[in-house]
């Protein structure tokens, strides 16, 4: 059953550290997404990925996040250094994005808990 | 720019009460709707889709409209169950190059027996 693998699913971490969440999408698929879900600001999109390449990260506070796709097995989501209120659960989704105008479902994962301390 | 609209939870409903859920887009063309739903502790799942105007989308008794004309997909299901209880969010896509998801807020829905 092909599925989103994110890792860690809970990370508990103190202010100044560094955060590596890391997601494995399903395979064939050329679209990845890194959501942030809070309960003041619902879910947010930080980075979009196709074909490995970022088409918008505009939704990451640049001085501290960072996302990269080293390979099409493996996306990352880097915050350095973490504060209190990066605490979120962090979703990667991904999905198939066609030549046509396709449905364009994403398939996400289970997400990374972060507590920022 | 591209935004989605959900009417405002949470939502409290007695068992095999009526359900709907509002939905409002703003868009340039036609985008792809979507409604996904999340239960406690878990992901956001596909719940149905609608890719043009007009088109149904049905799935485990729940419905939406494409409404072109009044650009929305309201969610509906005639009887809820306990076990519809999540949080729901509507969802459009572009069929552009530029193809990015854009969620609404999500709705609570609570259904008590």
């Amino acid at each position: 059953d092909a599925r989103v693998t994110q890792t860690p699913r809970h990370k508990v971490t103190e202010m100044g550290q560094e955060v590596t969440m890391r997601c494995q999408p399903i395979l064939g698929h050329n679209t990845v997404f890194w959501y942030r879900q809070t309960m003041m600001q619902g879910l947010e999109l930080l980075a979009y990925f196709r074909n490995r390449a970022p088409l918008d990260d505009s939704g990451m506070p640049k001085d501290r996040f960072s996302a990269e796709m080293p390979d099409a097995t493996l996306a990352t989501l880097k915050i350095q250094p973490s504060e209190p209120r990066d605490s979120a659960v962090y979703f990667c989704a991904s999905g198939i994005r066609t030549g046509g105008a396709g449905t364009g479902e994403l398939f996400f994962g289970e997400g990374s808990r972060l507590t920022v301390l | 720019g591209n935004s989605v609209t959900q009417m405002e939870g949470p939502v409290t409903l007695s068992e095999e009460a009526f359900l709907t859920i509002n939905c409002t887009y703003t868009a340039t063309g036609y985008p792809s709707l979507f409604w996904y739903v999340q239960y406690p502790g878990e992901g956001l799942q596909l719940l149905l889709k609608a890719t043009k105007a007009d088109d149904k989308g049905s799935n485990k008794g729940f419905e939406a409209t494409y409404r072109k004309e009044t650009t929305s997909f309201h969610l509906e299901k005639g009887s809820v169950q306990v076990s519809d209880s999540a949080v729901y969010f509507c969802a459009l896509r572009q069929k552009t190059s530029y193809d990015k998801v854009i969620f609404g807020p999500g709705t609570s829905l609570s259904v008590i027996p």
